[in-house]
């Protein structure tokens, strides 16, 4: 168990439904990460968070929204939902953005398969 | 443009020998660089990093290596066990981390 939790594990759900997935950071990690990995792709970053604030977003597109919340755990929206997006959703968590030596703590992501 | 490159998508080596990943970058001013281990089902998790200022850092099994001039890292496994079966992937460290696609090592008896 890493620290960061999660949830659902396993989503299912059709074209143009909206979802939300869940993260809860590692005990005392202010910044949270969200990324995308499609079959046989890399990780793709998509927004970090800290401390509640949007702090950088990469390929994240419009119809994706994220937010964190003061007890720090974040929600990653997901709207009018397309076969493409169907991928493996990771969130990450990091106690300080400088230290750059360590990187990350990764929960065990969500499979999202849209139908 | 793809900033990290692994351009090995898989790699079979025989358990106790060594396993080497490779990973080229394009940008001369990243400086801190990672390696994770990705098991089917898990995220991934946290290997070994480098810093710019160093050309190689070991941990047990695990060393890296730094070619700063030639923008090139590797991961020397040795000797590799089959435990070590898992996707790899390498990492530059900047405001985020810029992952590459991976390869996958399968180590077999």
């Amino acid at each position: 168990d890493s620290g960061v939790t999660q949830t659902p594990k396993h989503l299912i759900t059709a074209t143009g439904q909206r979802v939300t997935l869940r993260c809860s950071p590692r005990s005392g990690d202010l910044s949270v990460y969200w990324y995308q990995q499609s079959l046989d792709q890399g990780l793709q970053f998509l927004i970090h968070y800290y401390n509640g604030e949007e702090r950088a977003k990469g390929n994240i597109l419009e119809r994706f929204s994220a937010q964190q919340f003061p007890d720090l755990h974040s929600e990653l929206n997901l709207s009018s939902l397309e076969l493409g997006d169907s991928a493996l959703y990771f969130c990450a968590s990091s106690v300080d953005v400088r230290d750059r030596a360590f990187g990350y703590t990764f929960g065990s992501g969500t499979r999202l398969t849209v139908v | 443009d793809q900033q990290v490159k692994q351009n090995s998508p898989s790699l079979s080596v025989q358990e106790g020998r060594i396993s080497i990943l490779n990973c080229d970058y394009t940008n001369s001013m990243f400086d801190y660089f990672l390696w994770y281990k990705k098991y089917p089902a898990e995220g991934p998790t946290f290997l070994i990093s480098i810093s710019s200022i160093k050309d190689k850092n070991e941990d047990g099994r695990f060393t890296v290596f730094l070619n700063k001039s030639a923008k090139h890292l590797s991961l020397h496994i040795v000797p590799s066990q089959p435990g070590d079966s898992a996707v790899y992937f390498c990492a530059v460290n900047t405001d985020k981390l810029i992952f590459g696609t991976g390869t996958r090592l399968q180590v077999f008896p």
